[in-house]
């Protein structure tokens, strides 16, 4: 079945940093990848997304490009800043077993924290 | 009201209670699902609703029951809990159908079972 794998956390930055969380996944099809975000006491929400292989999302100073050769989804920013500190999830969507809709299924997430 | 939104917010229950927990899409959108989020652990996808039929149960205990009224509402019906159940309990919402399935979450509902 499909996996999503992403580093362990937590990350611990300081502002102006570089930030990578490796995101590797398995998939049966041909999934789409996204990164979503959790701030803390909300829901999540979409950060970035790519469809296809070497498509790059990005969105707020994020970037992330789907690499089919190694089946990877890293995310990058160049300089973090606090109001970054959030957990990040990898997730893949691809047809459901009966290939009647599309699941996703997301890693365990990343805990990230910037300090001024 | 827009996006997802859920109430309670916050709910704590006994083991003997029964307790619904709501969610509202205002997106428009025919997909519901509820997740359940533990700490350290992935998102568990529990229930799948497409244009009011439900199409997926992940093995869910039959002490989650799942109700869809319309494409706009969706309903966790709790009873007989167990403490391990408590947990931050996700709604989100789709457009089925149309390509890569991109999910709108709302809040969640913090459960804690006493």
């Amino acid at each position: 079945g499909d996996s999503v794998t992403q580093m362990e956390g937590p990350v611990t930055l300081s502002e102006e940093a570089f930030l990578t969380i490796n995101c590797t996944y398995t998939a049966t099809g041909y999934p789409s990848l996204f990164w979503y975000v959790q701030y803390p006491g909300e829901g999540l929400q979409l950060l970035l997304k790519a469809t296809k292989a070497d498509d790059k999302g990005s969105n707020k100073g994020f970037e992330a490009t789907y690499r089919k050769e190694t089946t990877s989804f890293h995310l990058e920013k160049g300089s973090v800043q606090v109001s970054d500190s959030a957990v990040y999830f990898c997730a893949l969507s691809d047809l459901n077993s009966g290939g009647s809709n599309y699941k996703l299924t997301f890693g365990k997430g990343t805990l990230l924290t910037v300090n001024p | 009201e827009t996006g997802v939104t859920q109430t309670p917010r916050h709910l704590v229950m006994g083991m003997t209670n029964k307790k619904s927990l709501k969610c509202e899409q205002h997106l428009g959108h025919n997909a519901m699902y509820w997740y359940k989020q533990s700490a350290k652990k992935p998102l568990e996808l529990m229930f799948v609703y497409n244009f009011k039929e439900q199409t997926e149960n992940n093995s869910v205990p039959s002490r989650f029951s799942p109700e869809c009224p319309n494409s706009s509402h969706l309903f966790l019906h709790l009873h007989t809990l167990q403490p391990e159940d408590s947990a931050l309990y996700l709604c989100a919402s789709s457009q089925p159908n149309t390509g890569p399935d991109e999910q709108y979450f709302g809040p969640g509902t913090r459960l804690t079972v006493t």
